[in-house]
């Protein structure tokens, strides 16, 4: 089954402005990783962040968990025409297998140039 | 290094027919996983191998898909029969495995329509 829920399923902004996108989950987690998937091709490991941390950086991305409220938050900071695809959050580590990951349905962010 | 390689990239076949699909991960990464993705929903993890062991194929349907990892490397997913909601992209990834996940690198997928 599906572990974890994006929202929203779209999201379509300008260039240079933020995105924010959330994933909630249901189940405890020992890991919440996101991912991106342009059109036609296969998934890009972004970021992963574990459940004993807060918030975590890279570039111009920042997650966030919050594993009391079991949602985590992708935020793209000055989006770019390249940045126009869809991402997903994994969650992974809610049974005894720590490498499983489950994926959301997934936001589509569209960015206008 | 060199990614993850599927193939074939697309496969076009009639219901109740068979089809297989190939996956070499990447040197060294003891897991590797099957997803199906139908078009525009999420992957569905179907299988997940550590080496050659079977970790997670609950979600599998066992009736008529099969998957085999050989020796630990490559792995093989089949369809048989196929049926027309099979139709789907097939992804595999591979991590390096371990006691703390580690991030995946995916497949760019193999596309099947069932006709």
């Amino acid at each position: 089954s599906q572990q974890g829920e994006e929202d929203p399923q779209a999201l379509s902004i300008q260039e240079g402005e933020n995105a924010t996108m959330n994933c909630s989950y249901k189940t405890s987690i020992n890991n919440l990783q996101w991912y991106r998937q342009n059109s036609g091709r296969g998934l890009v490991h972004l970021i992963l962040i574990r459940s004993n941390e807060r918030e975590k950086h890279s570039g111009r991305l920042r997650v966030t968990l919050d594993t009391s409220k079991k949602s985590s938050s992708l935020l793209i900071t000055a989006s770019r025409a390249a940045d126009t695809a869809s991402y997903f959050c994994a969650t992974g580590g809610a049974t005894y297998n720590n490498n499983d990951m489950r994926f959301g349905a997934g936001t589509r962010l569209t960015v206008k140039p | 290094e060199a990614g993850v390689a599927q193939s074939p990239r697309y496969k076009i076949i009639e219901k109740r027919q068979s089809v297989a699909f190939w996956c070499n991960p990447i040197s060294g990464h003891a897991t590797l996983y099957w997803y199906q993705q139908i078009l525009g929903q999420g992957p569905k993890l179907l299988i997940q191998f550590q080496n050659n062991g079977v970790v997670d194929d609950s979600q599998l349907p066992k009736d008529r898909f099969s998957a085999e990892r050989l020796k630990g490397v490559d792995s093989t997913l089949k369809i048989q029969p196929a049926k027309l909601e099979d139709s789907a992209v097939y992804l595999c990834a591979s991590s390096i495995g371990g006691p703390a996940l580690t991030e995946a690198f995916f497949g760019q997928g193999t596309r099947l329509t069932v006709v």
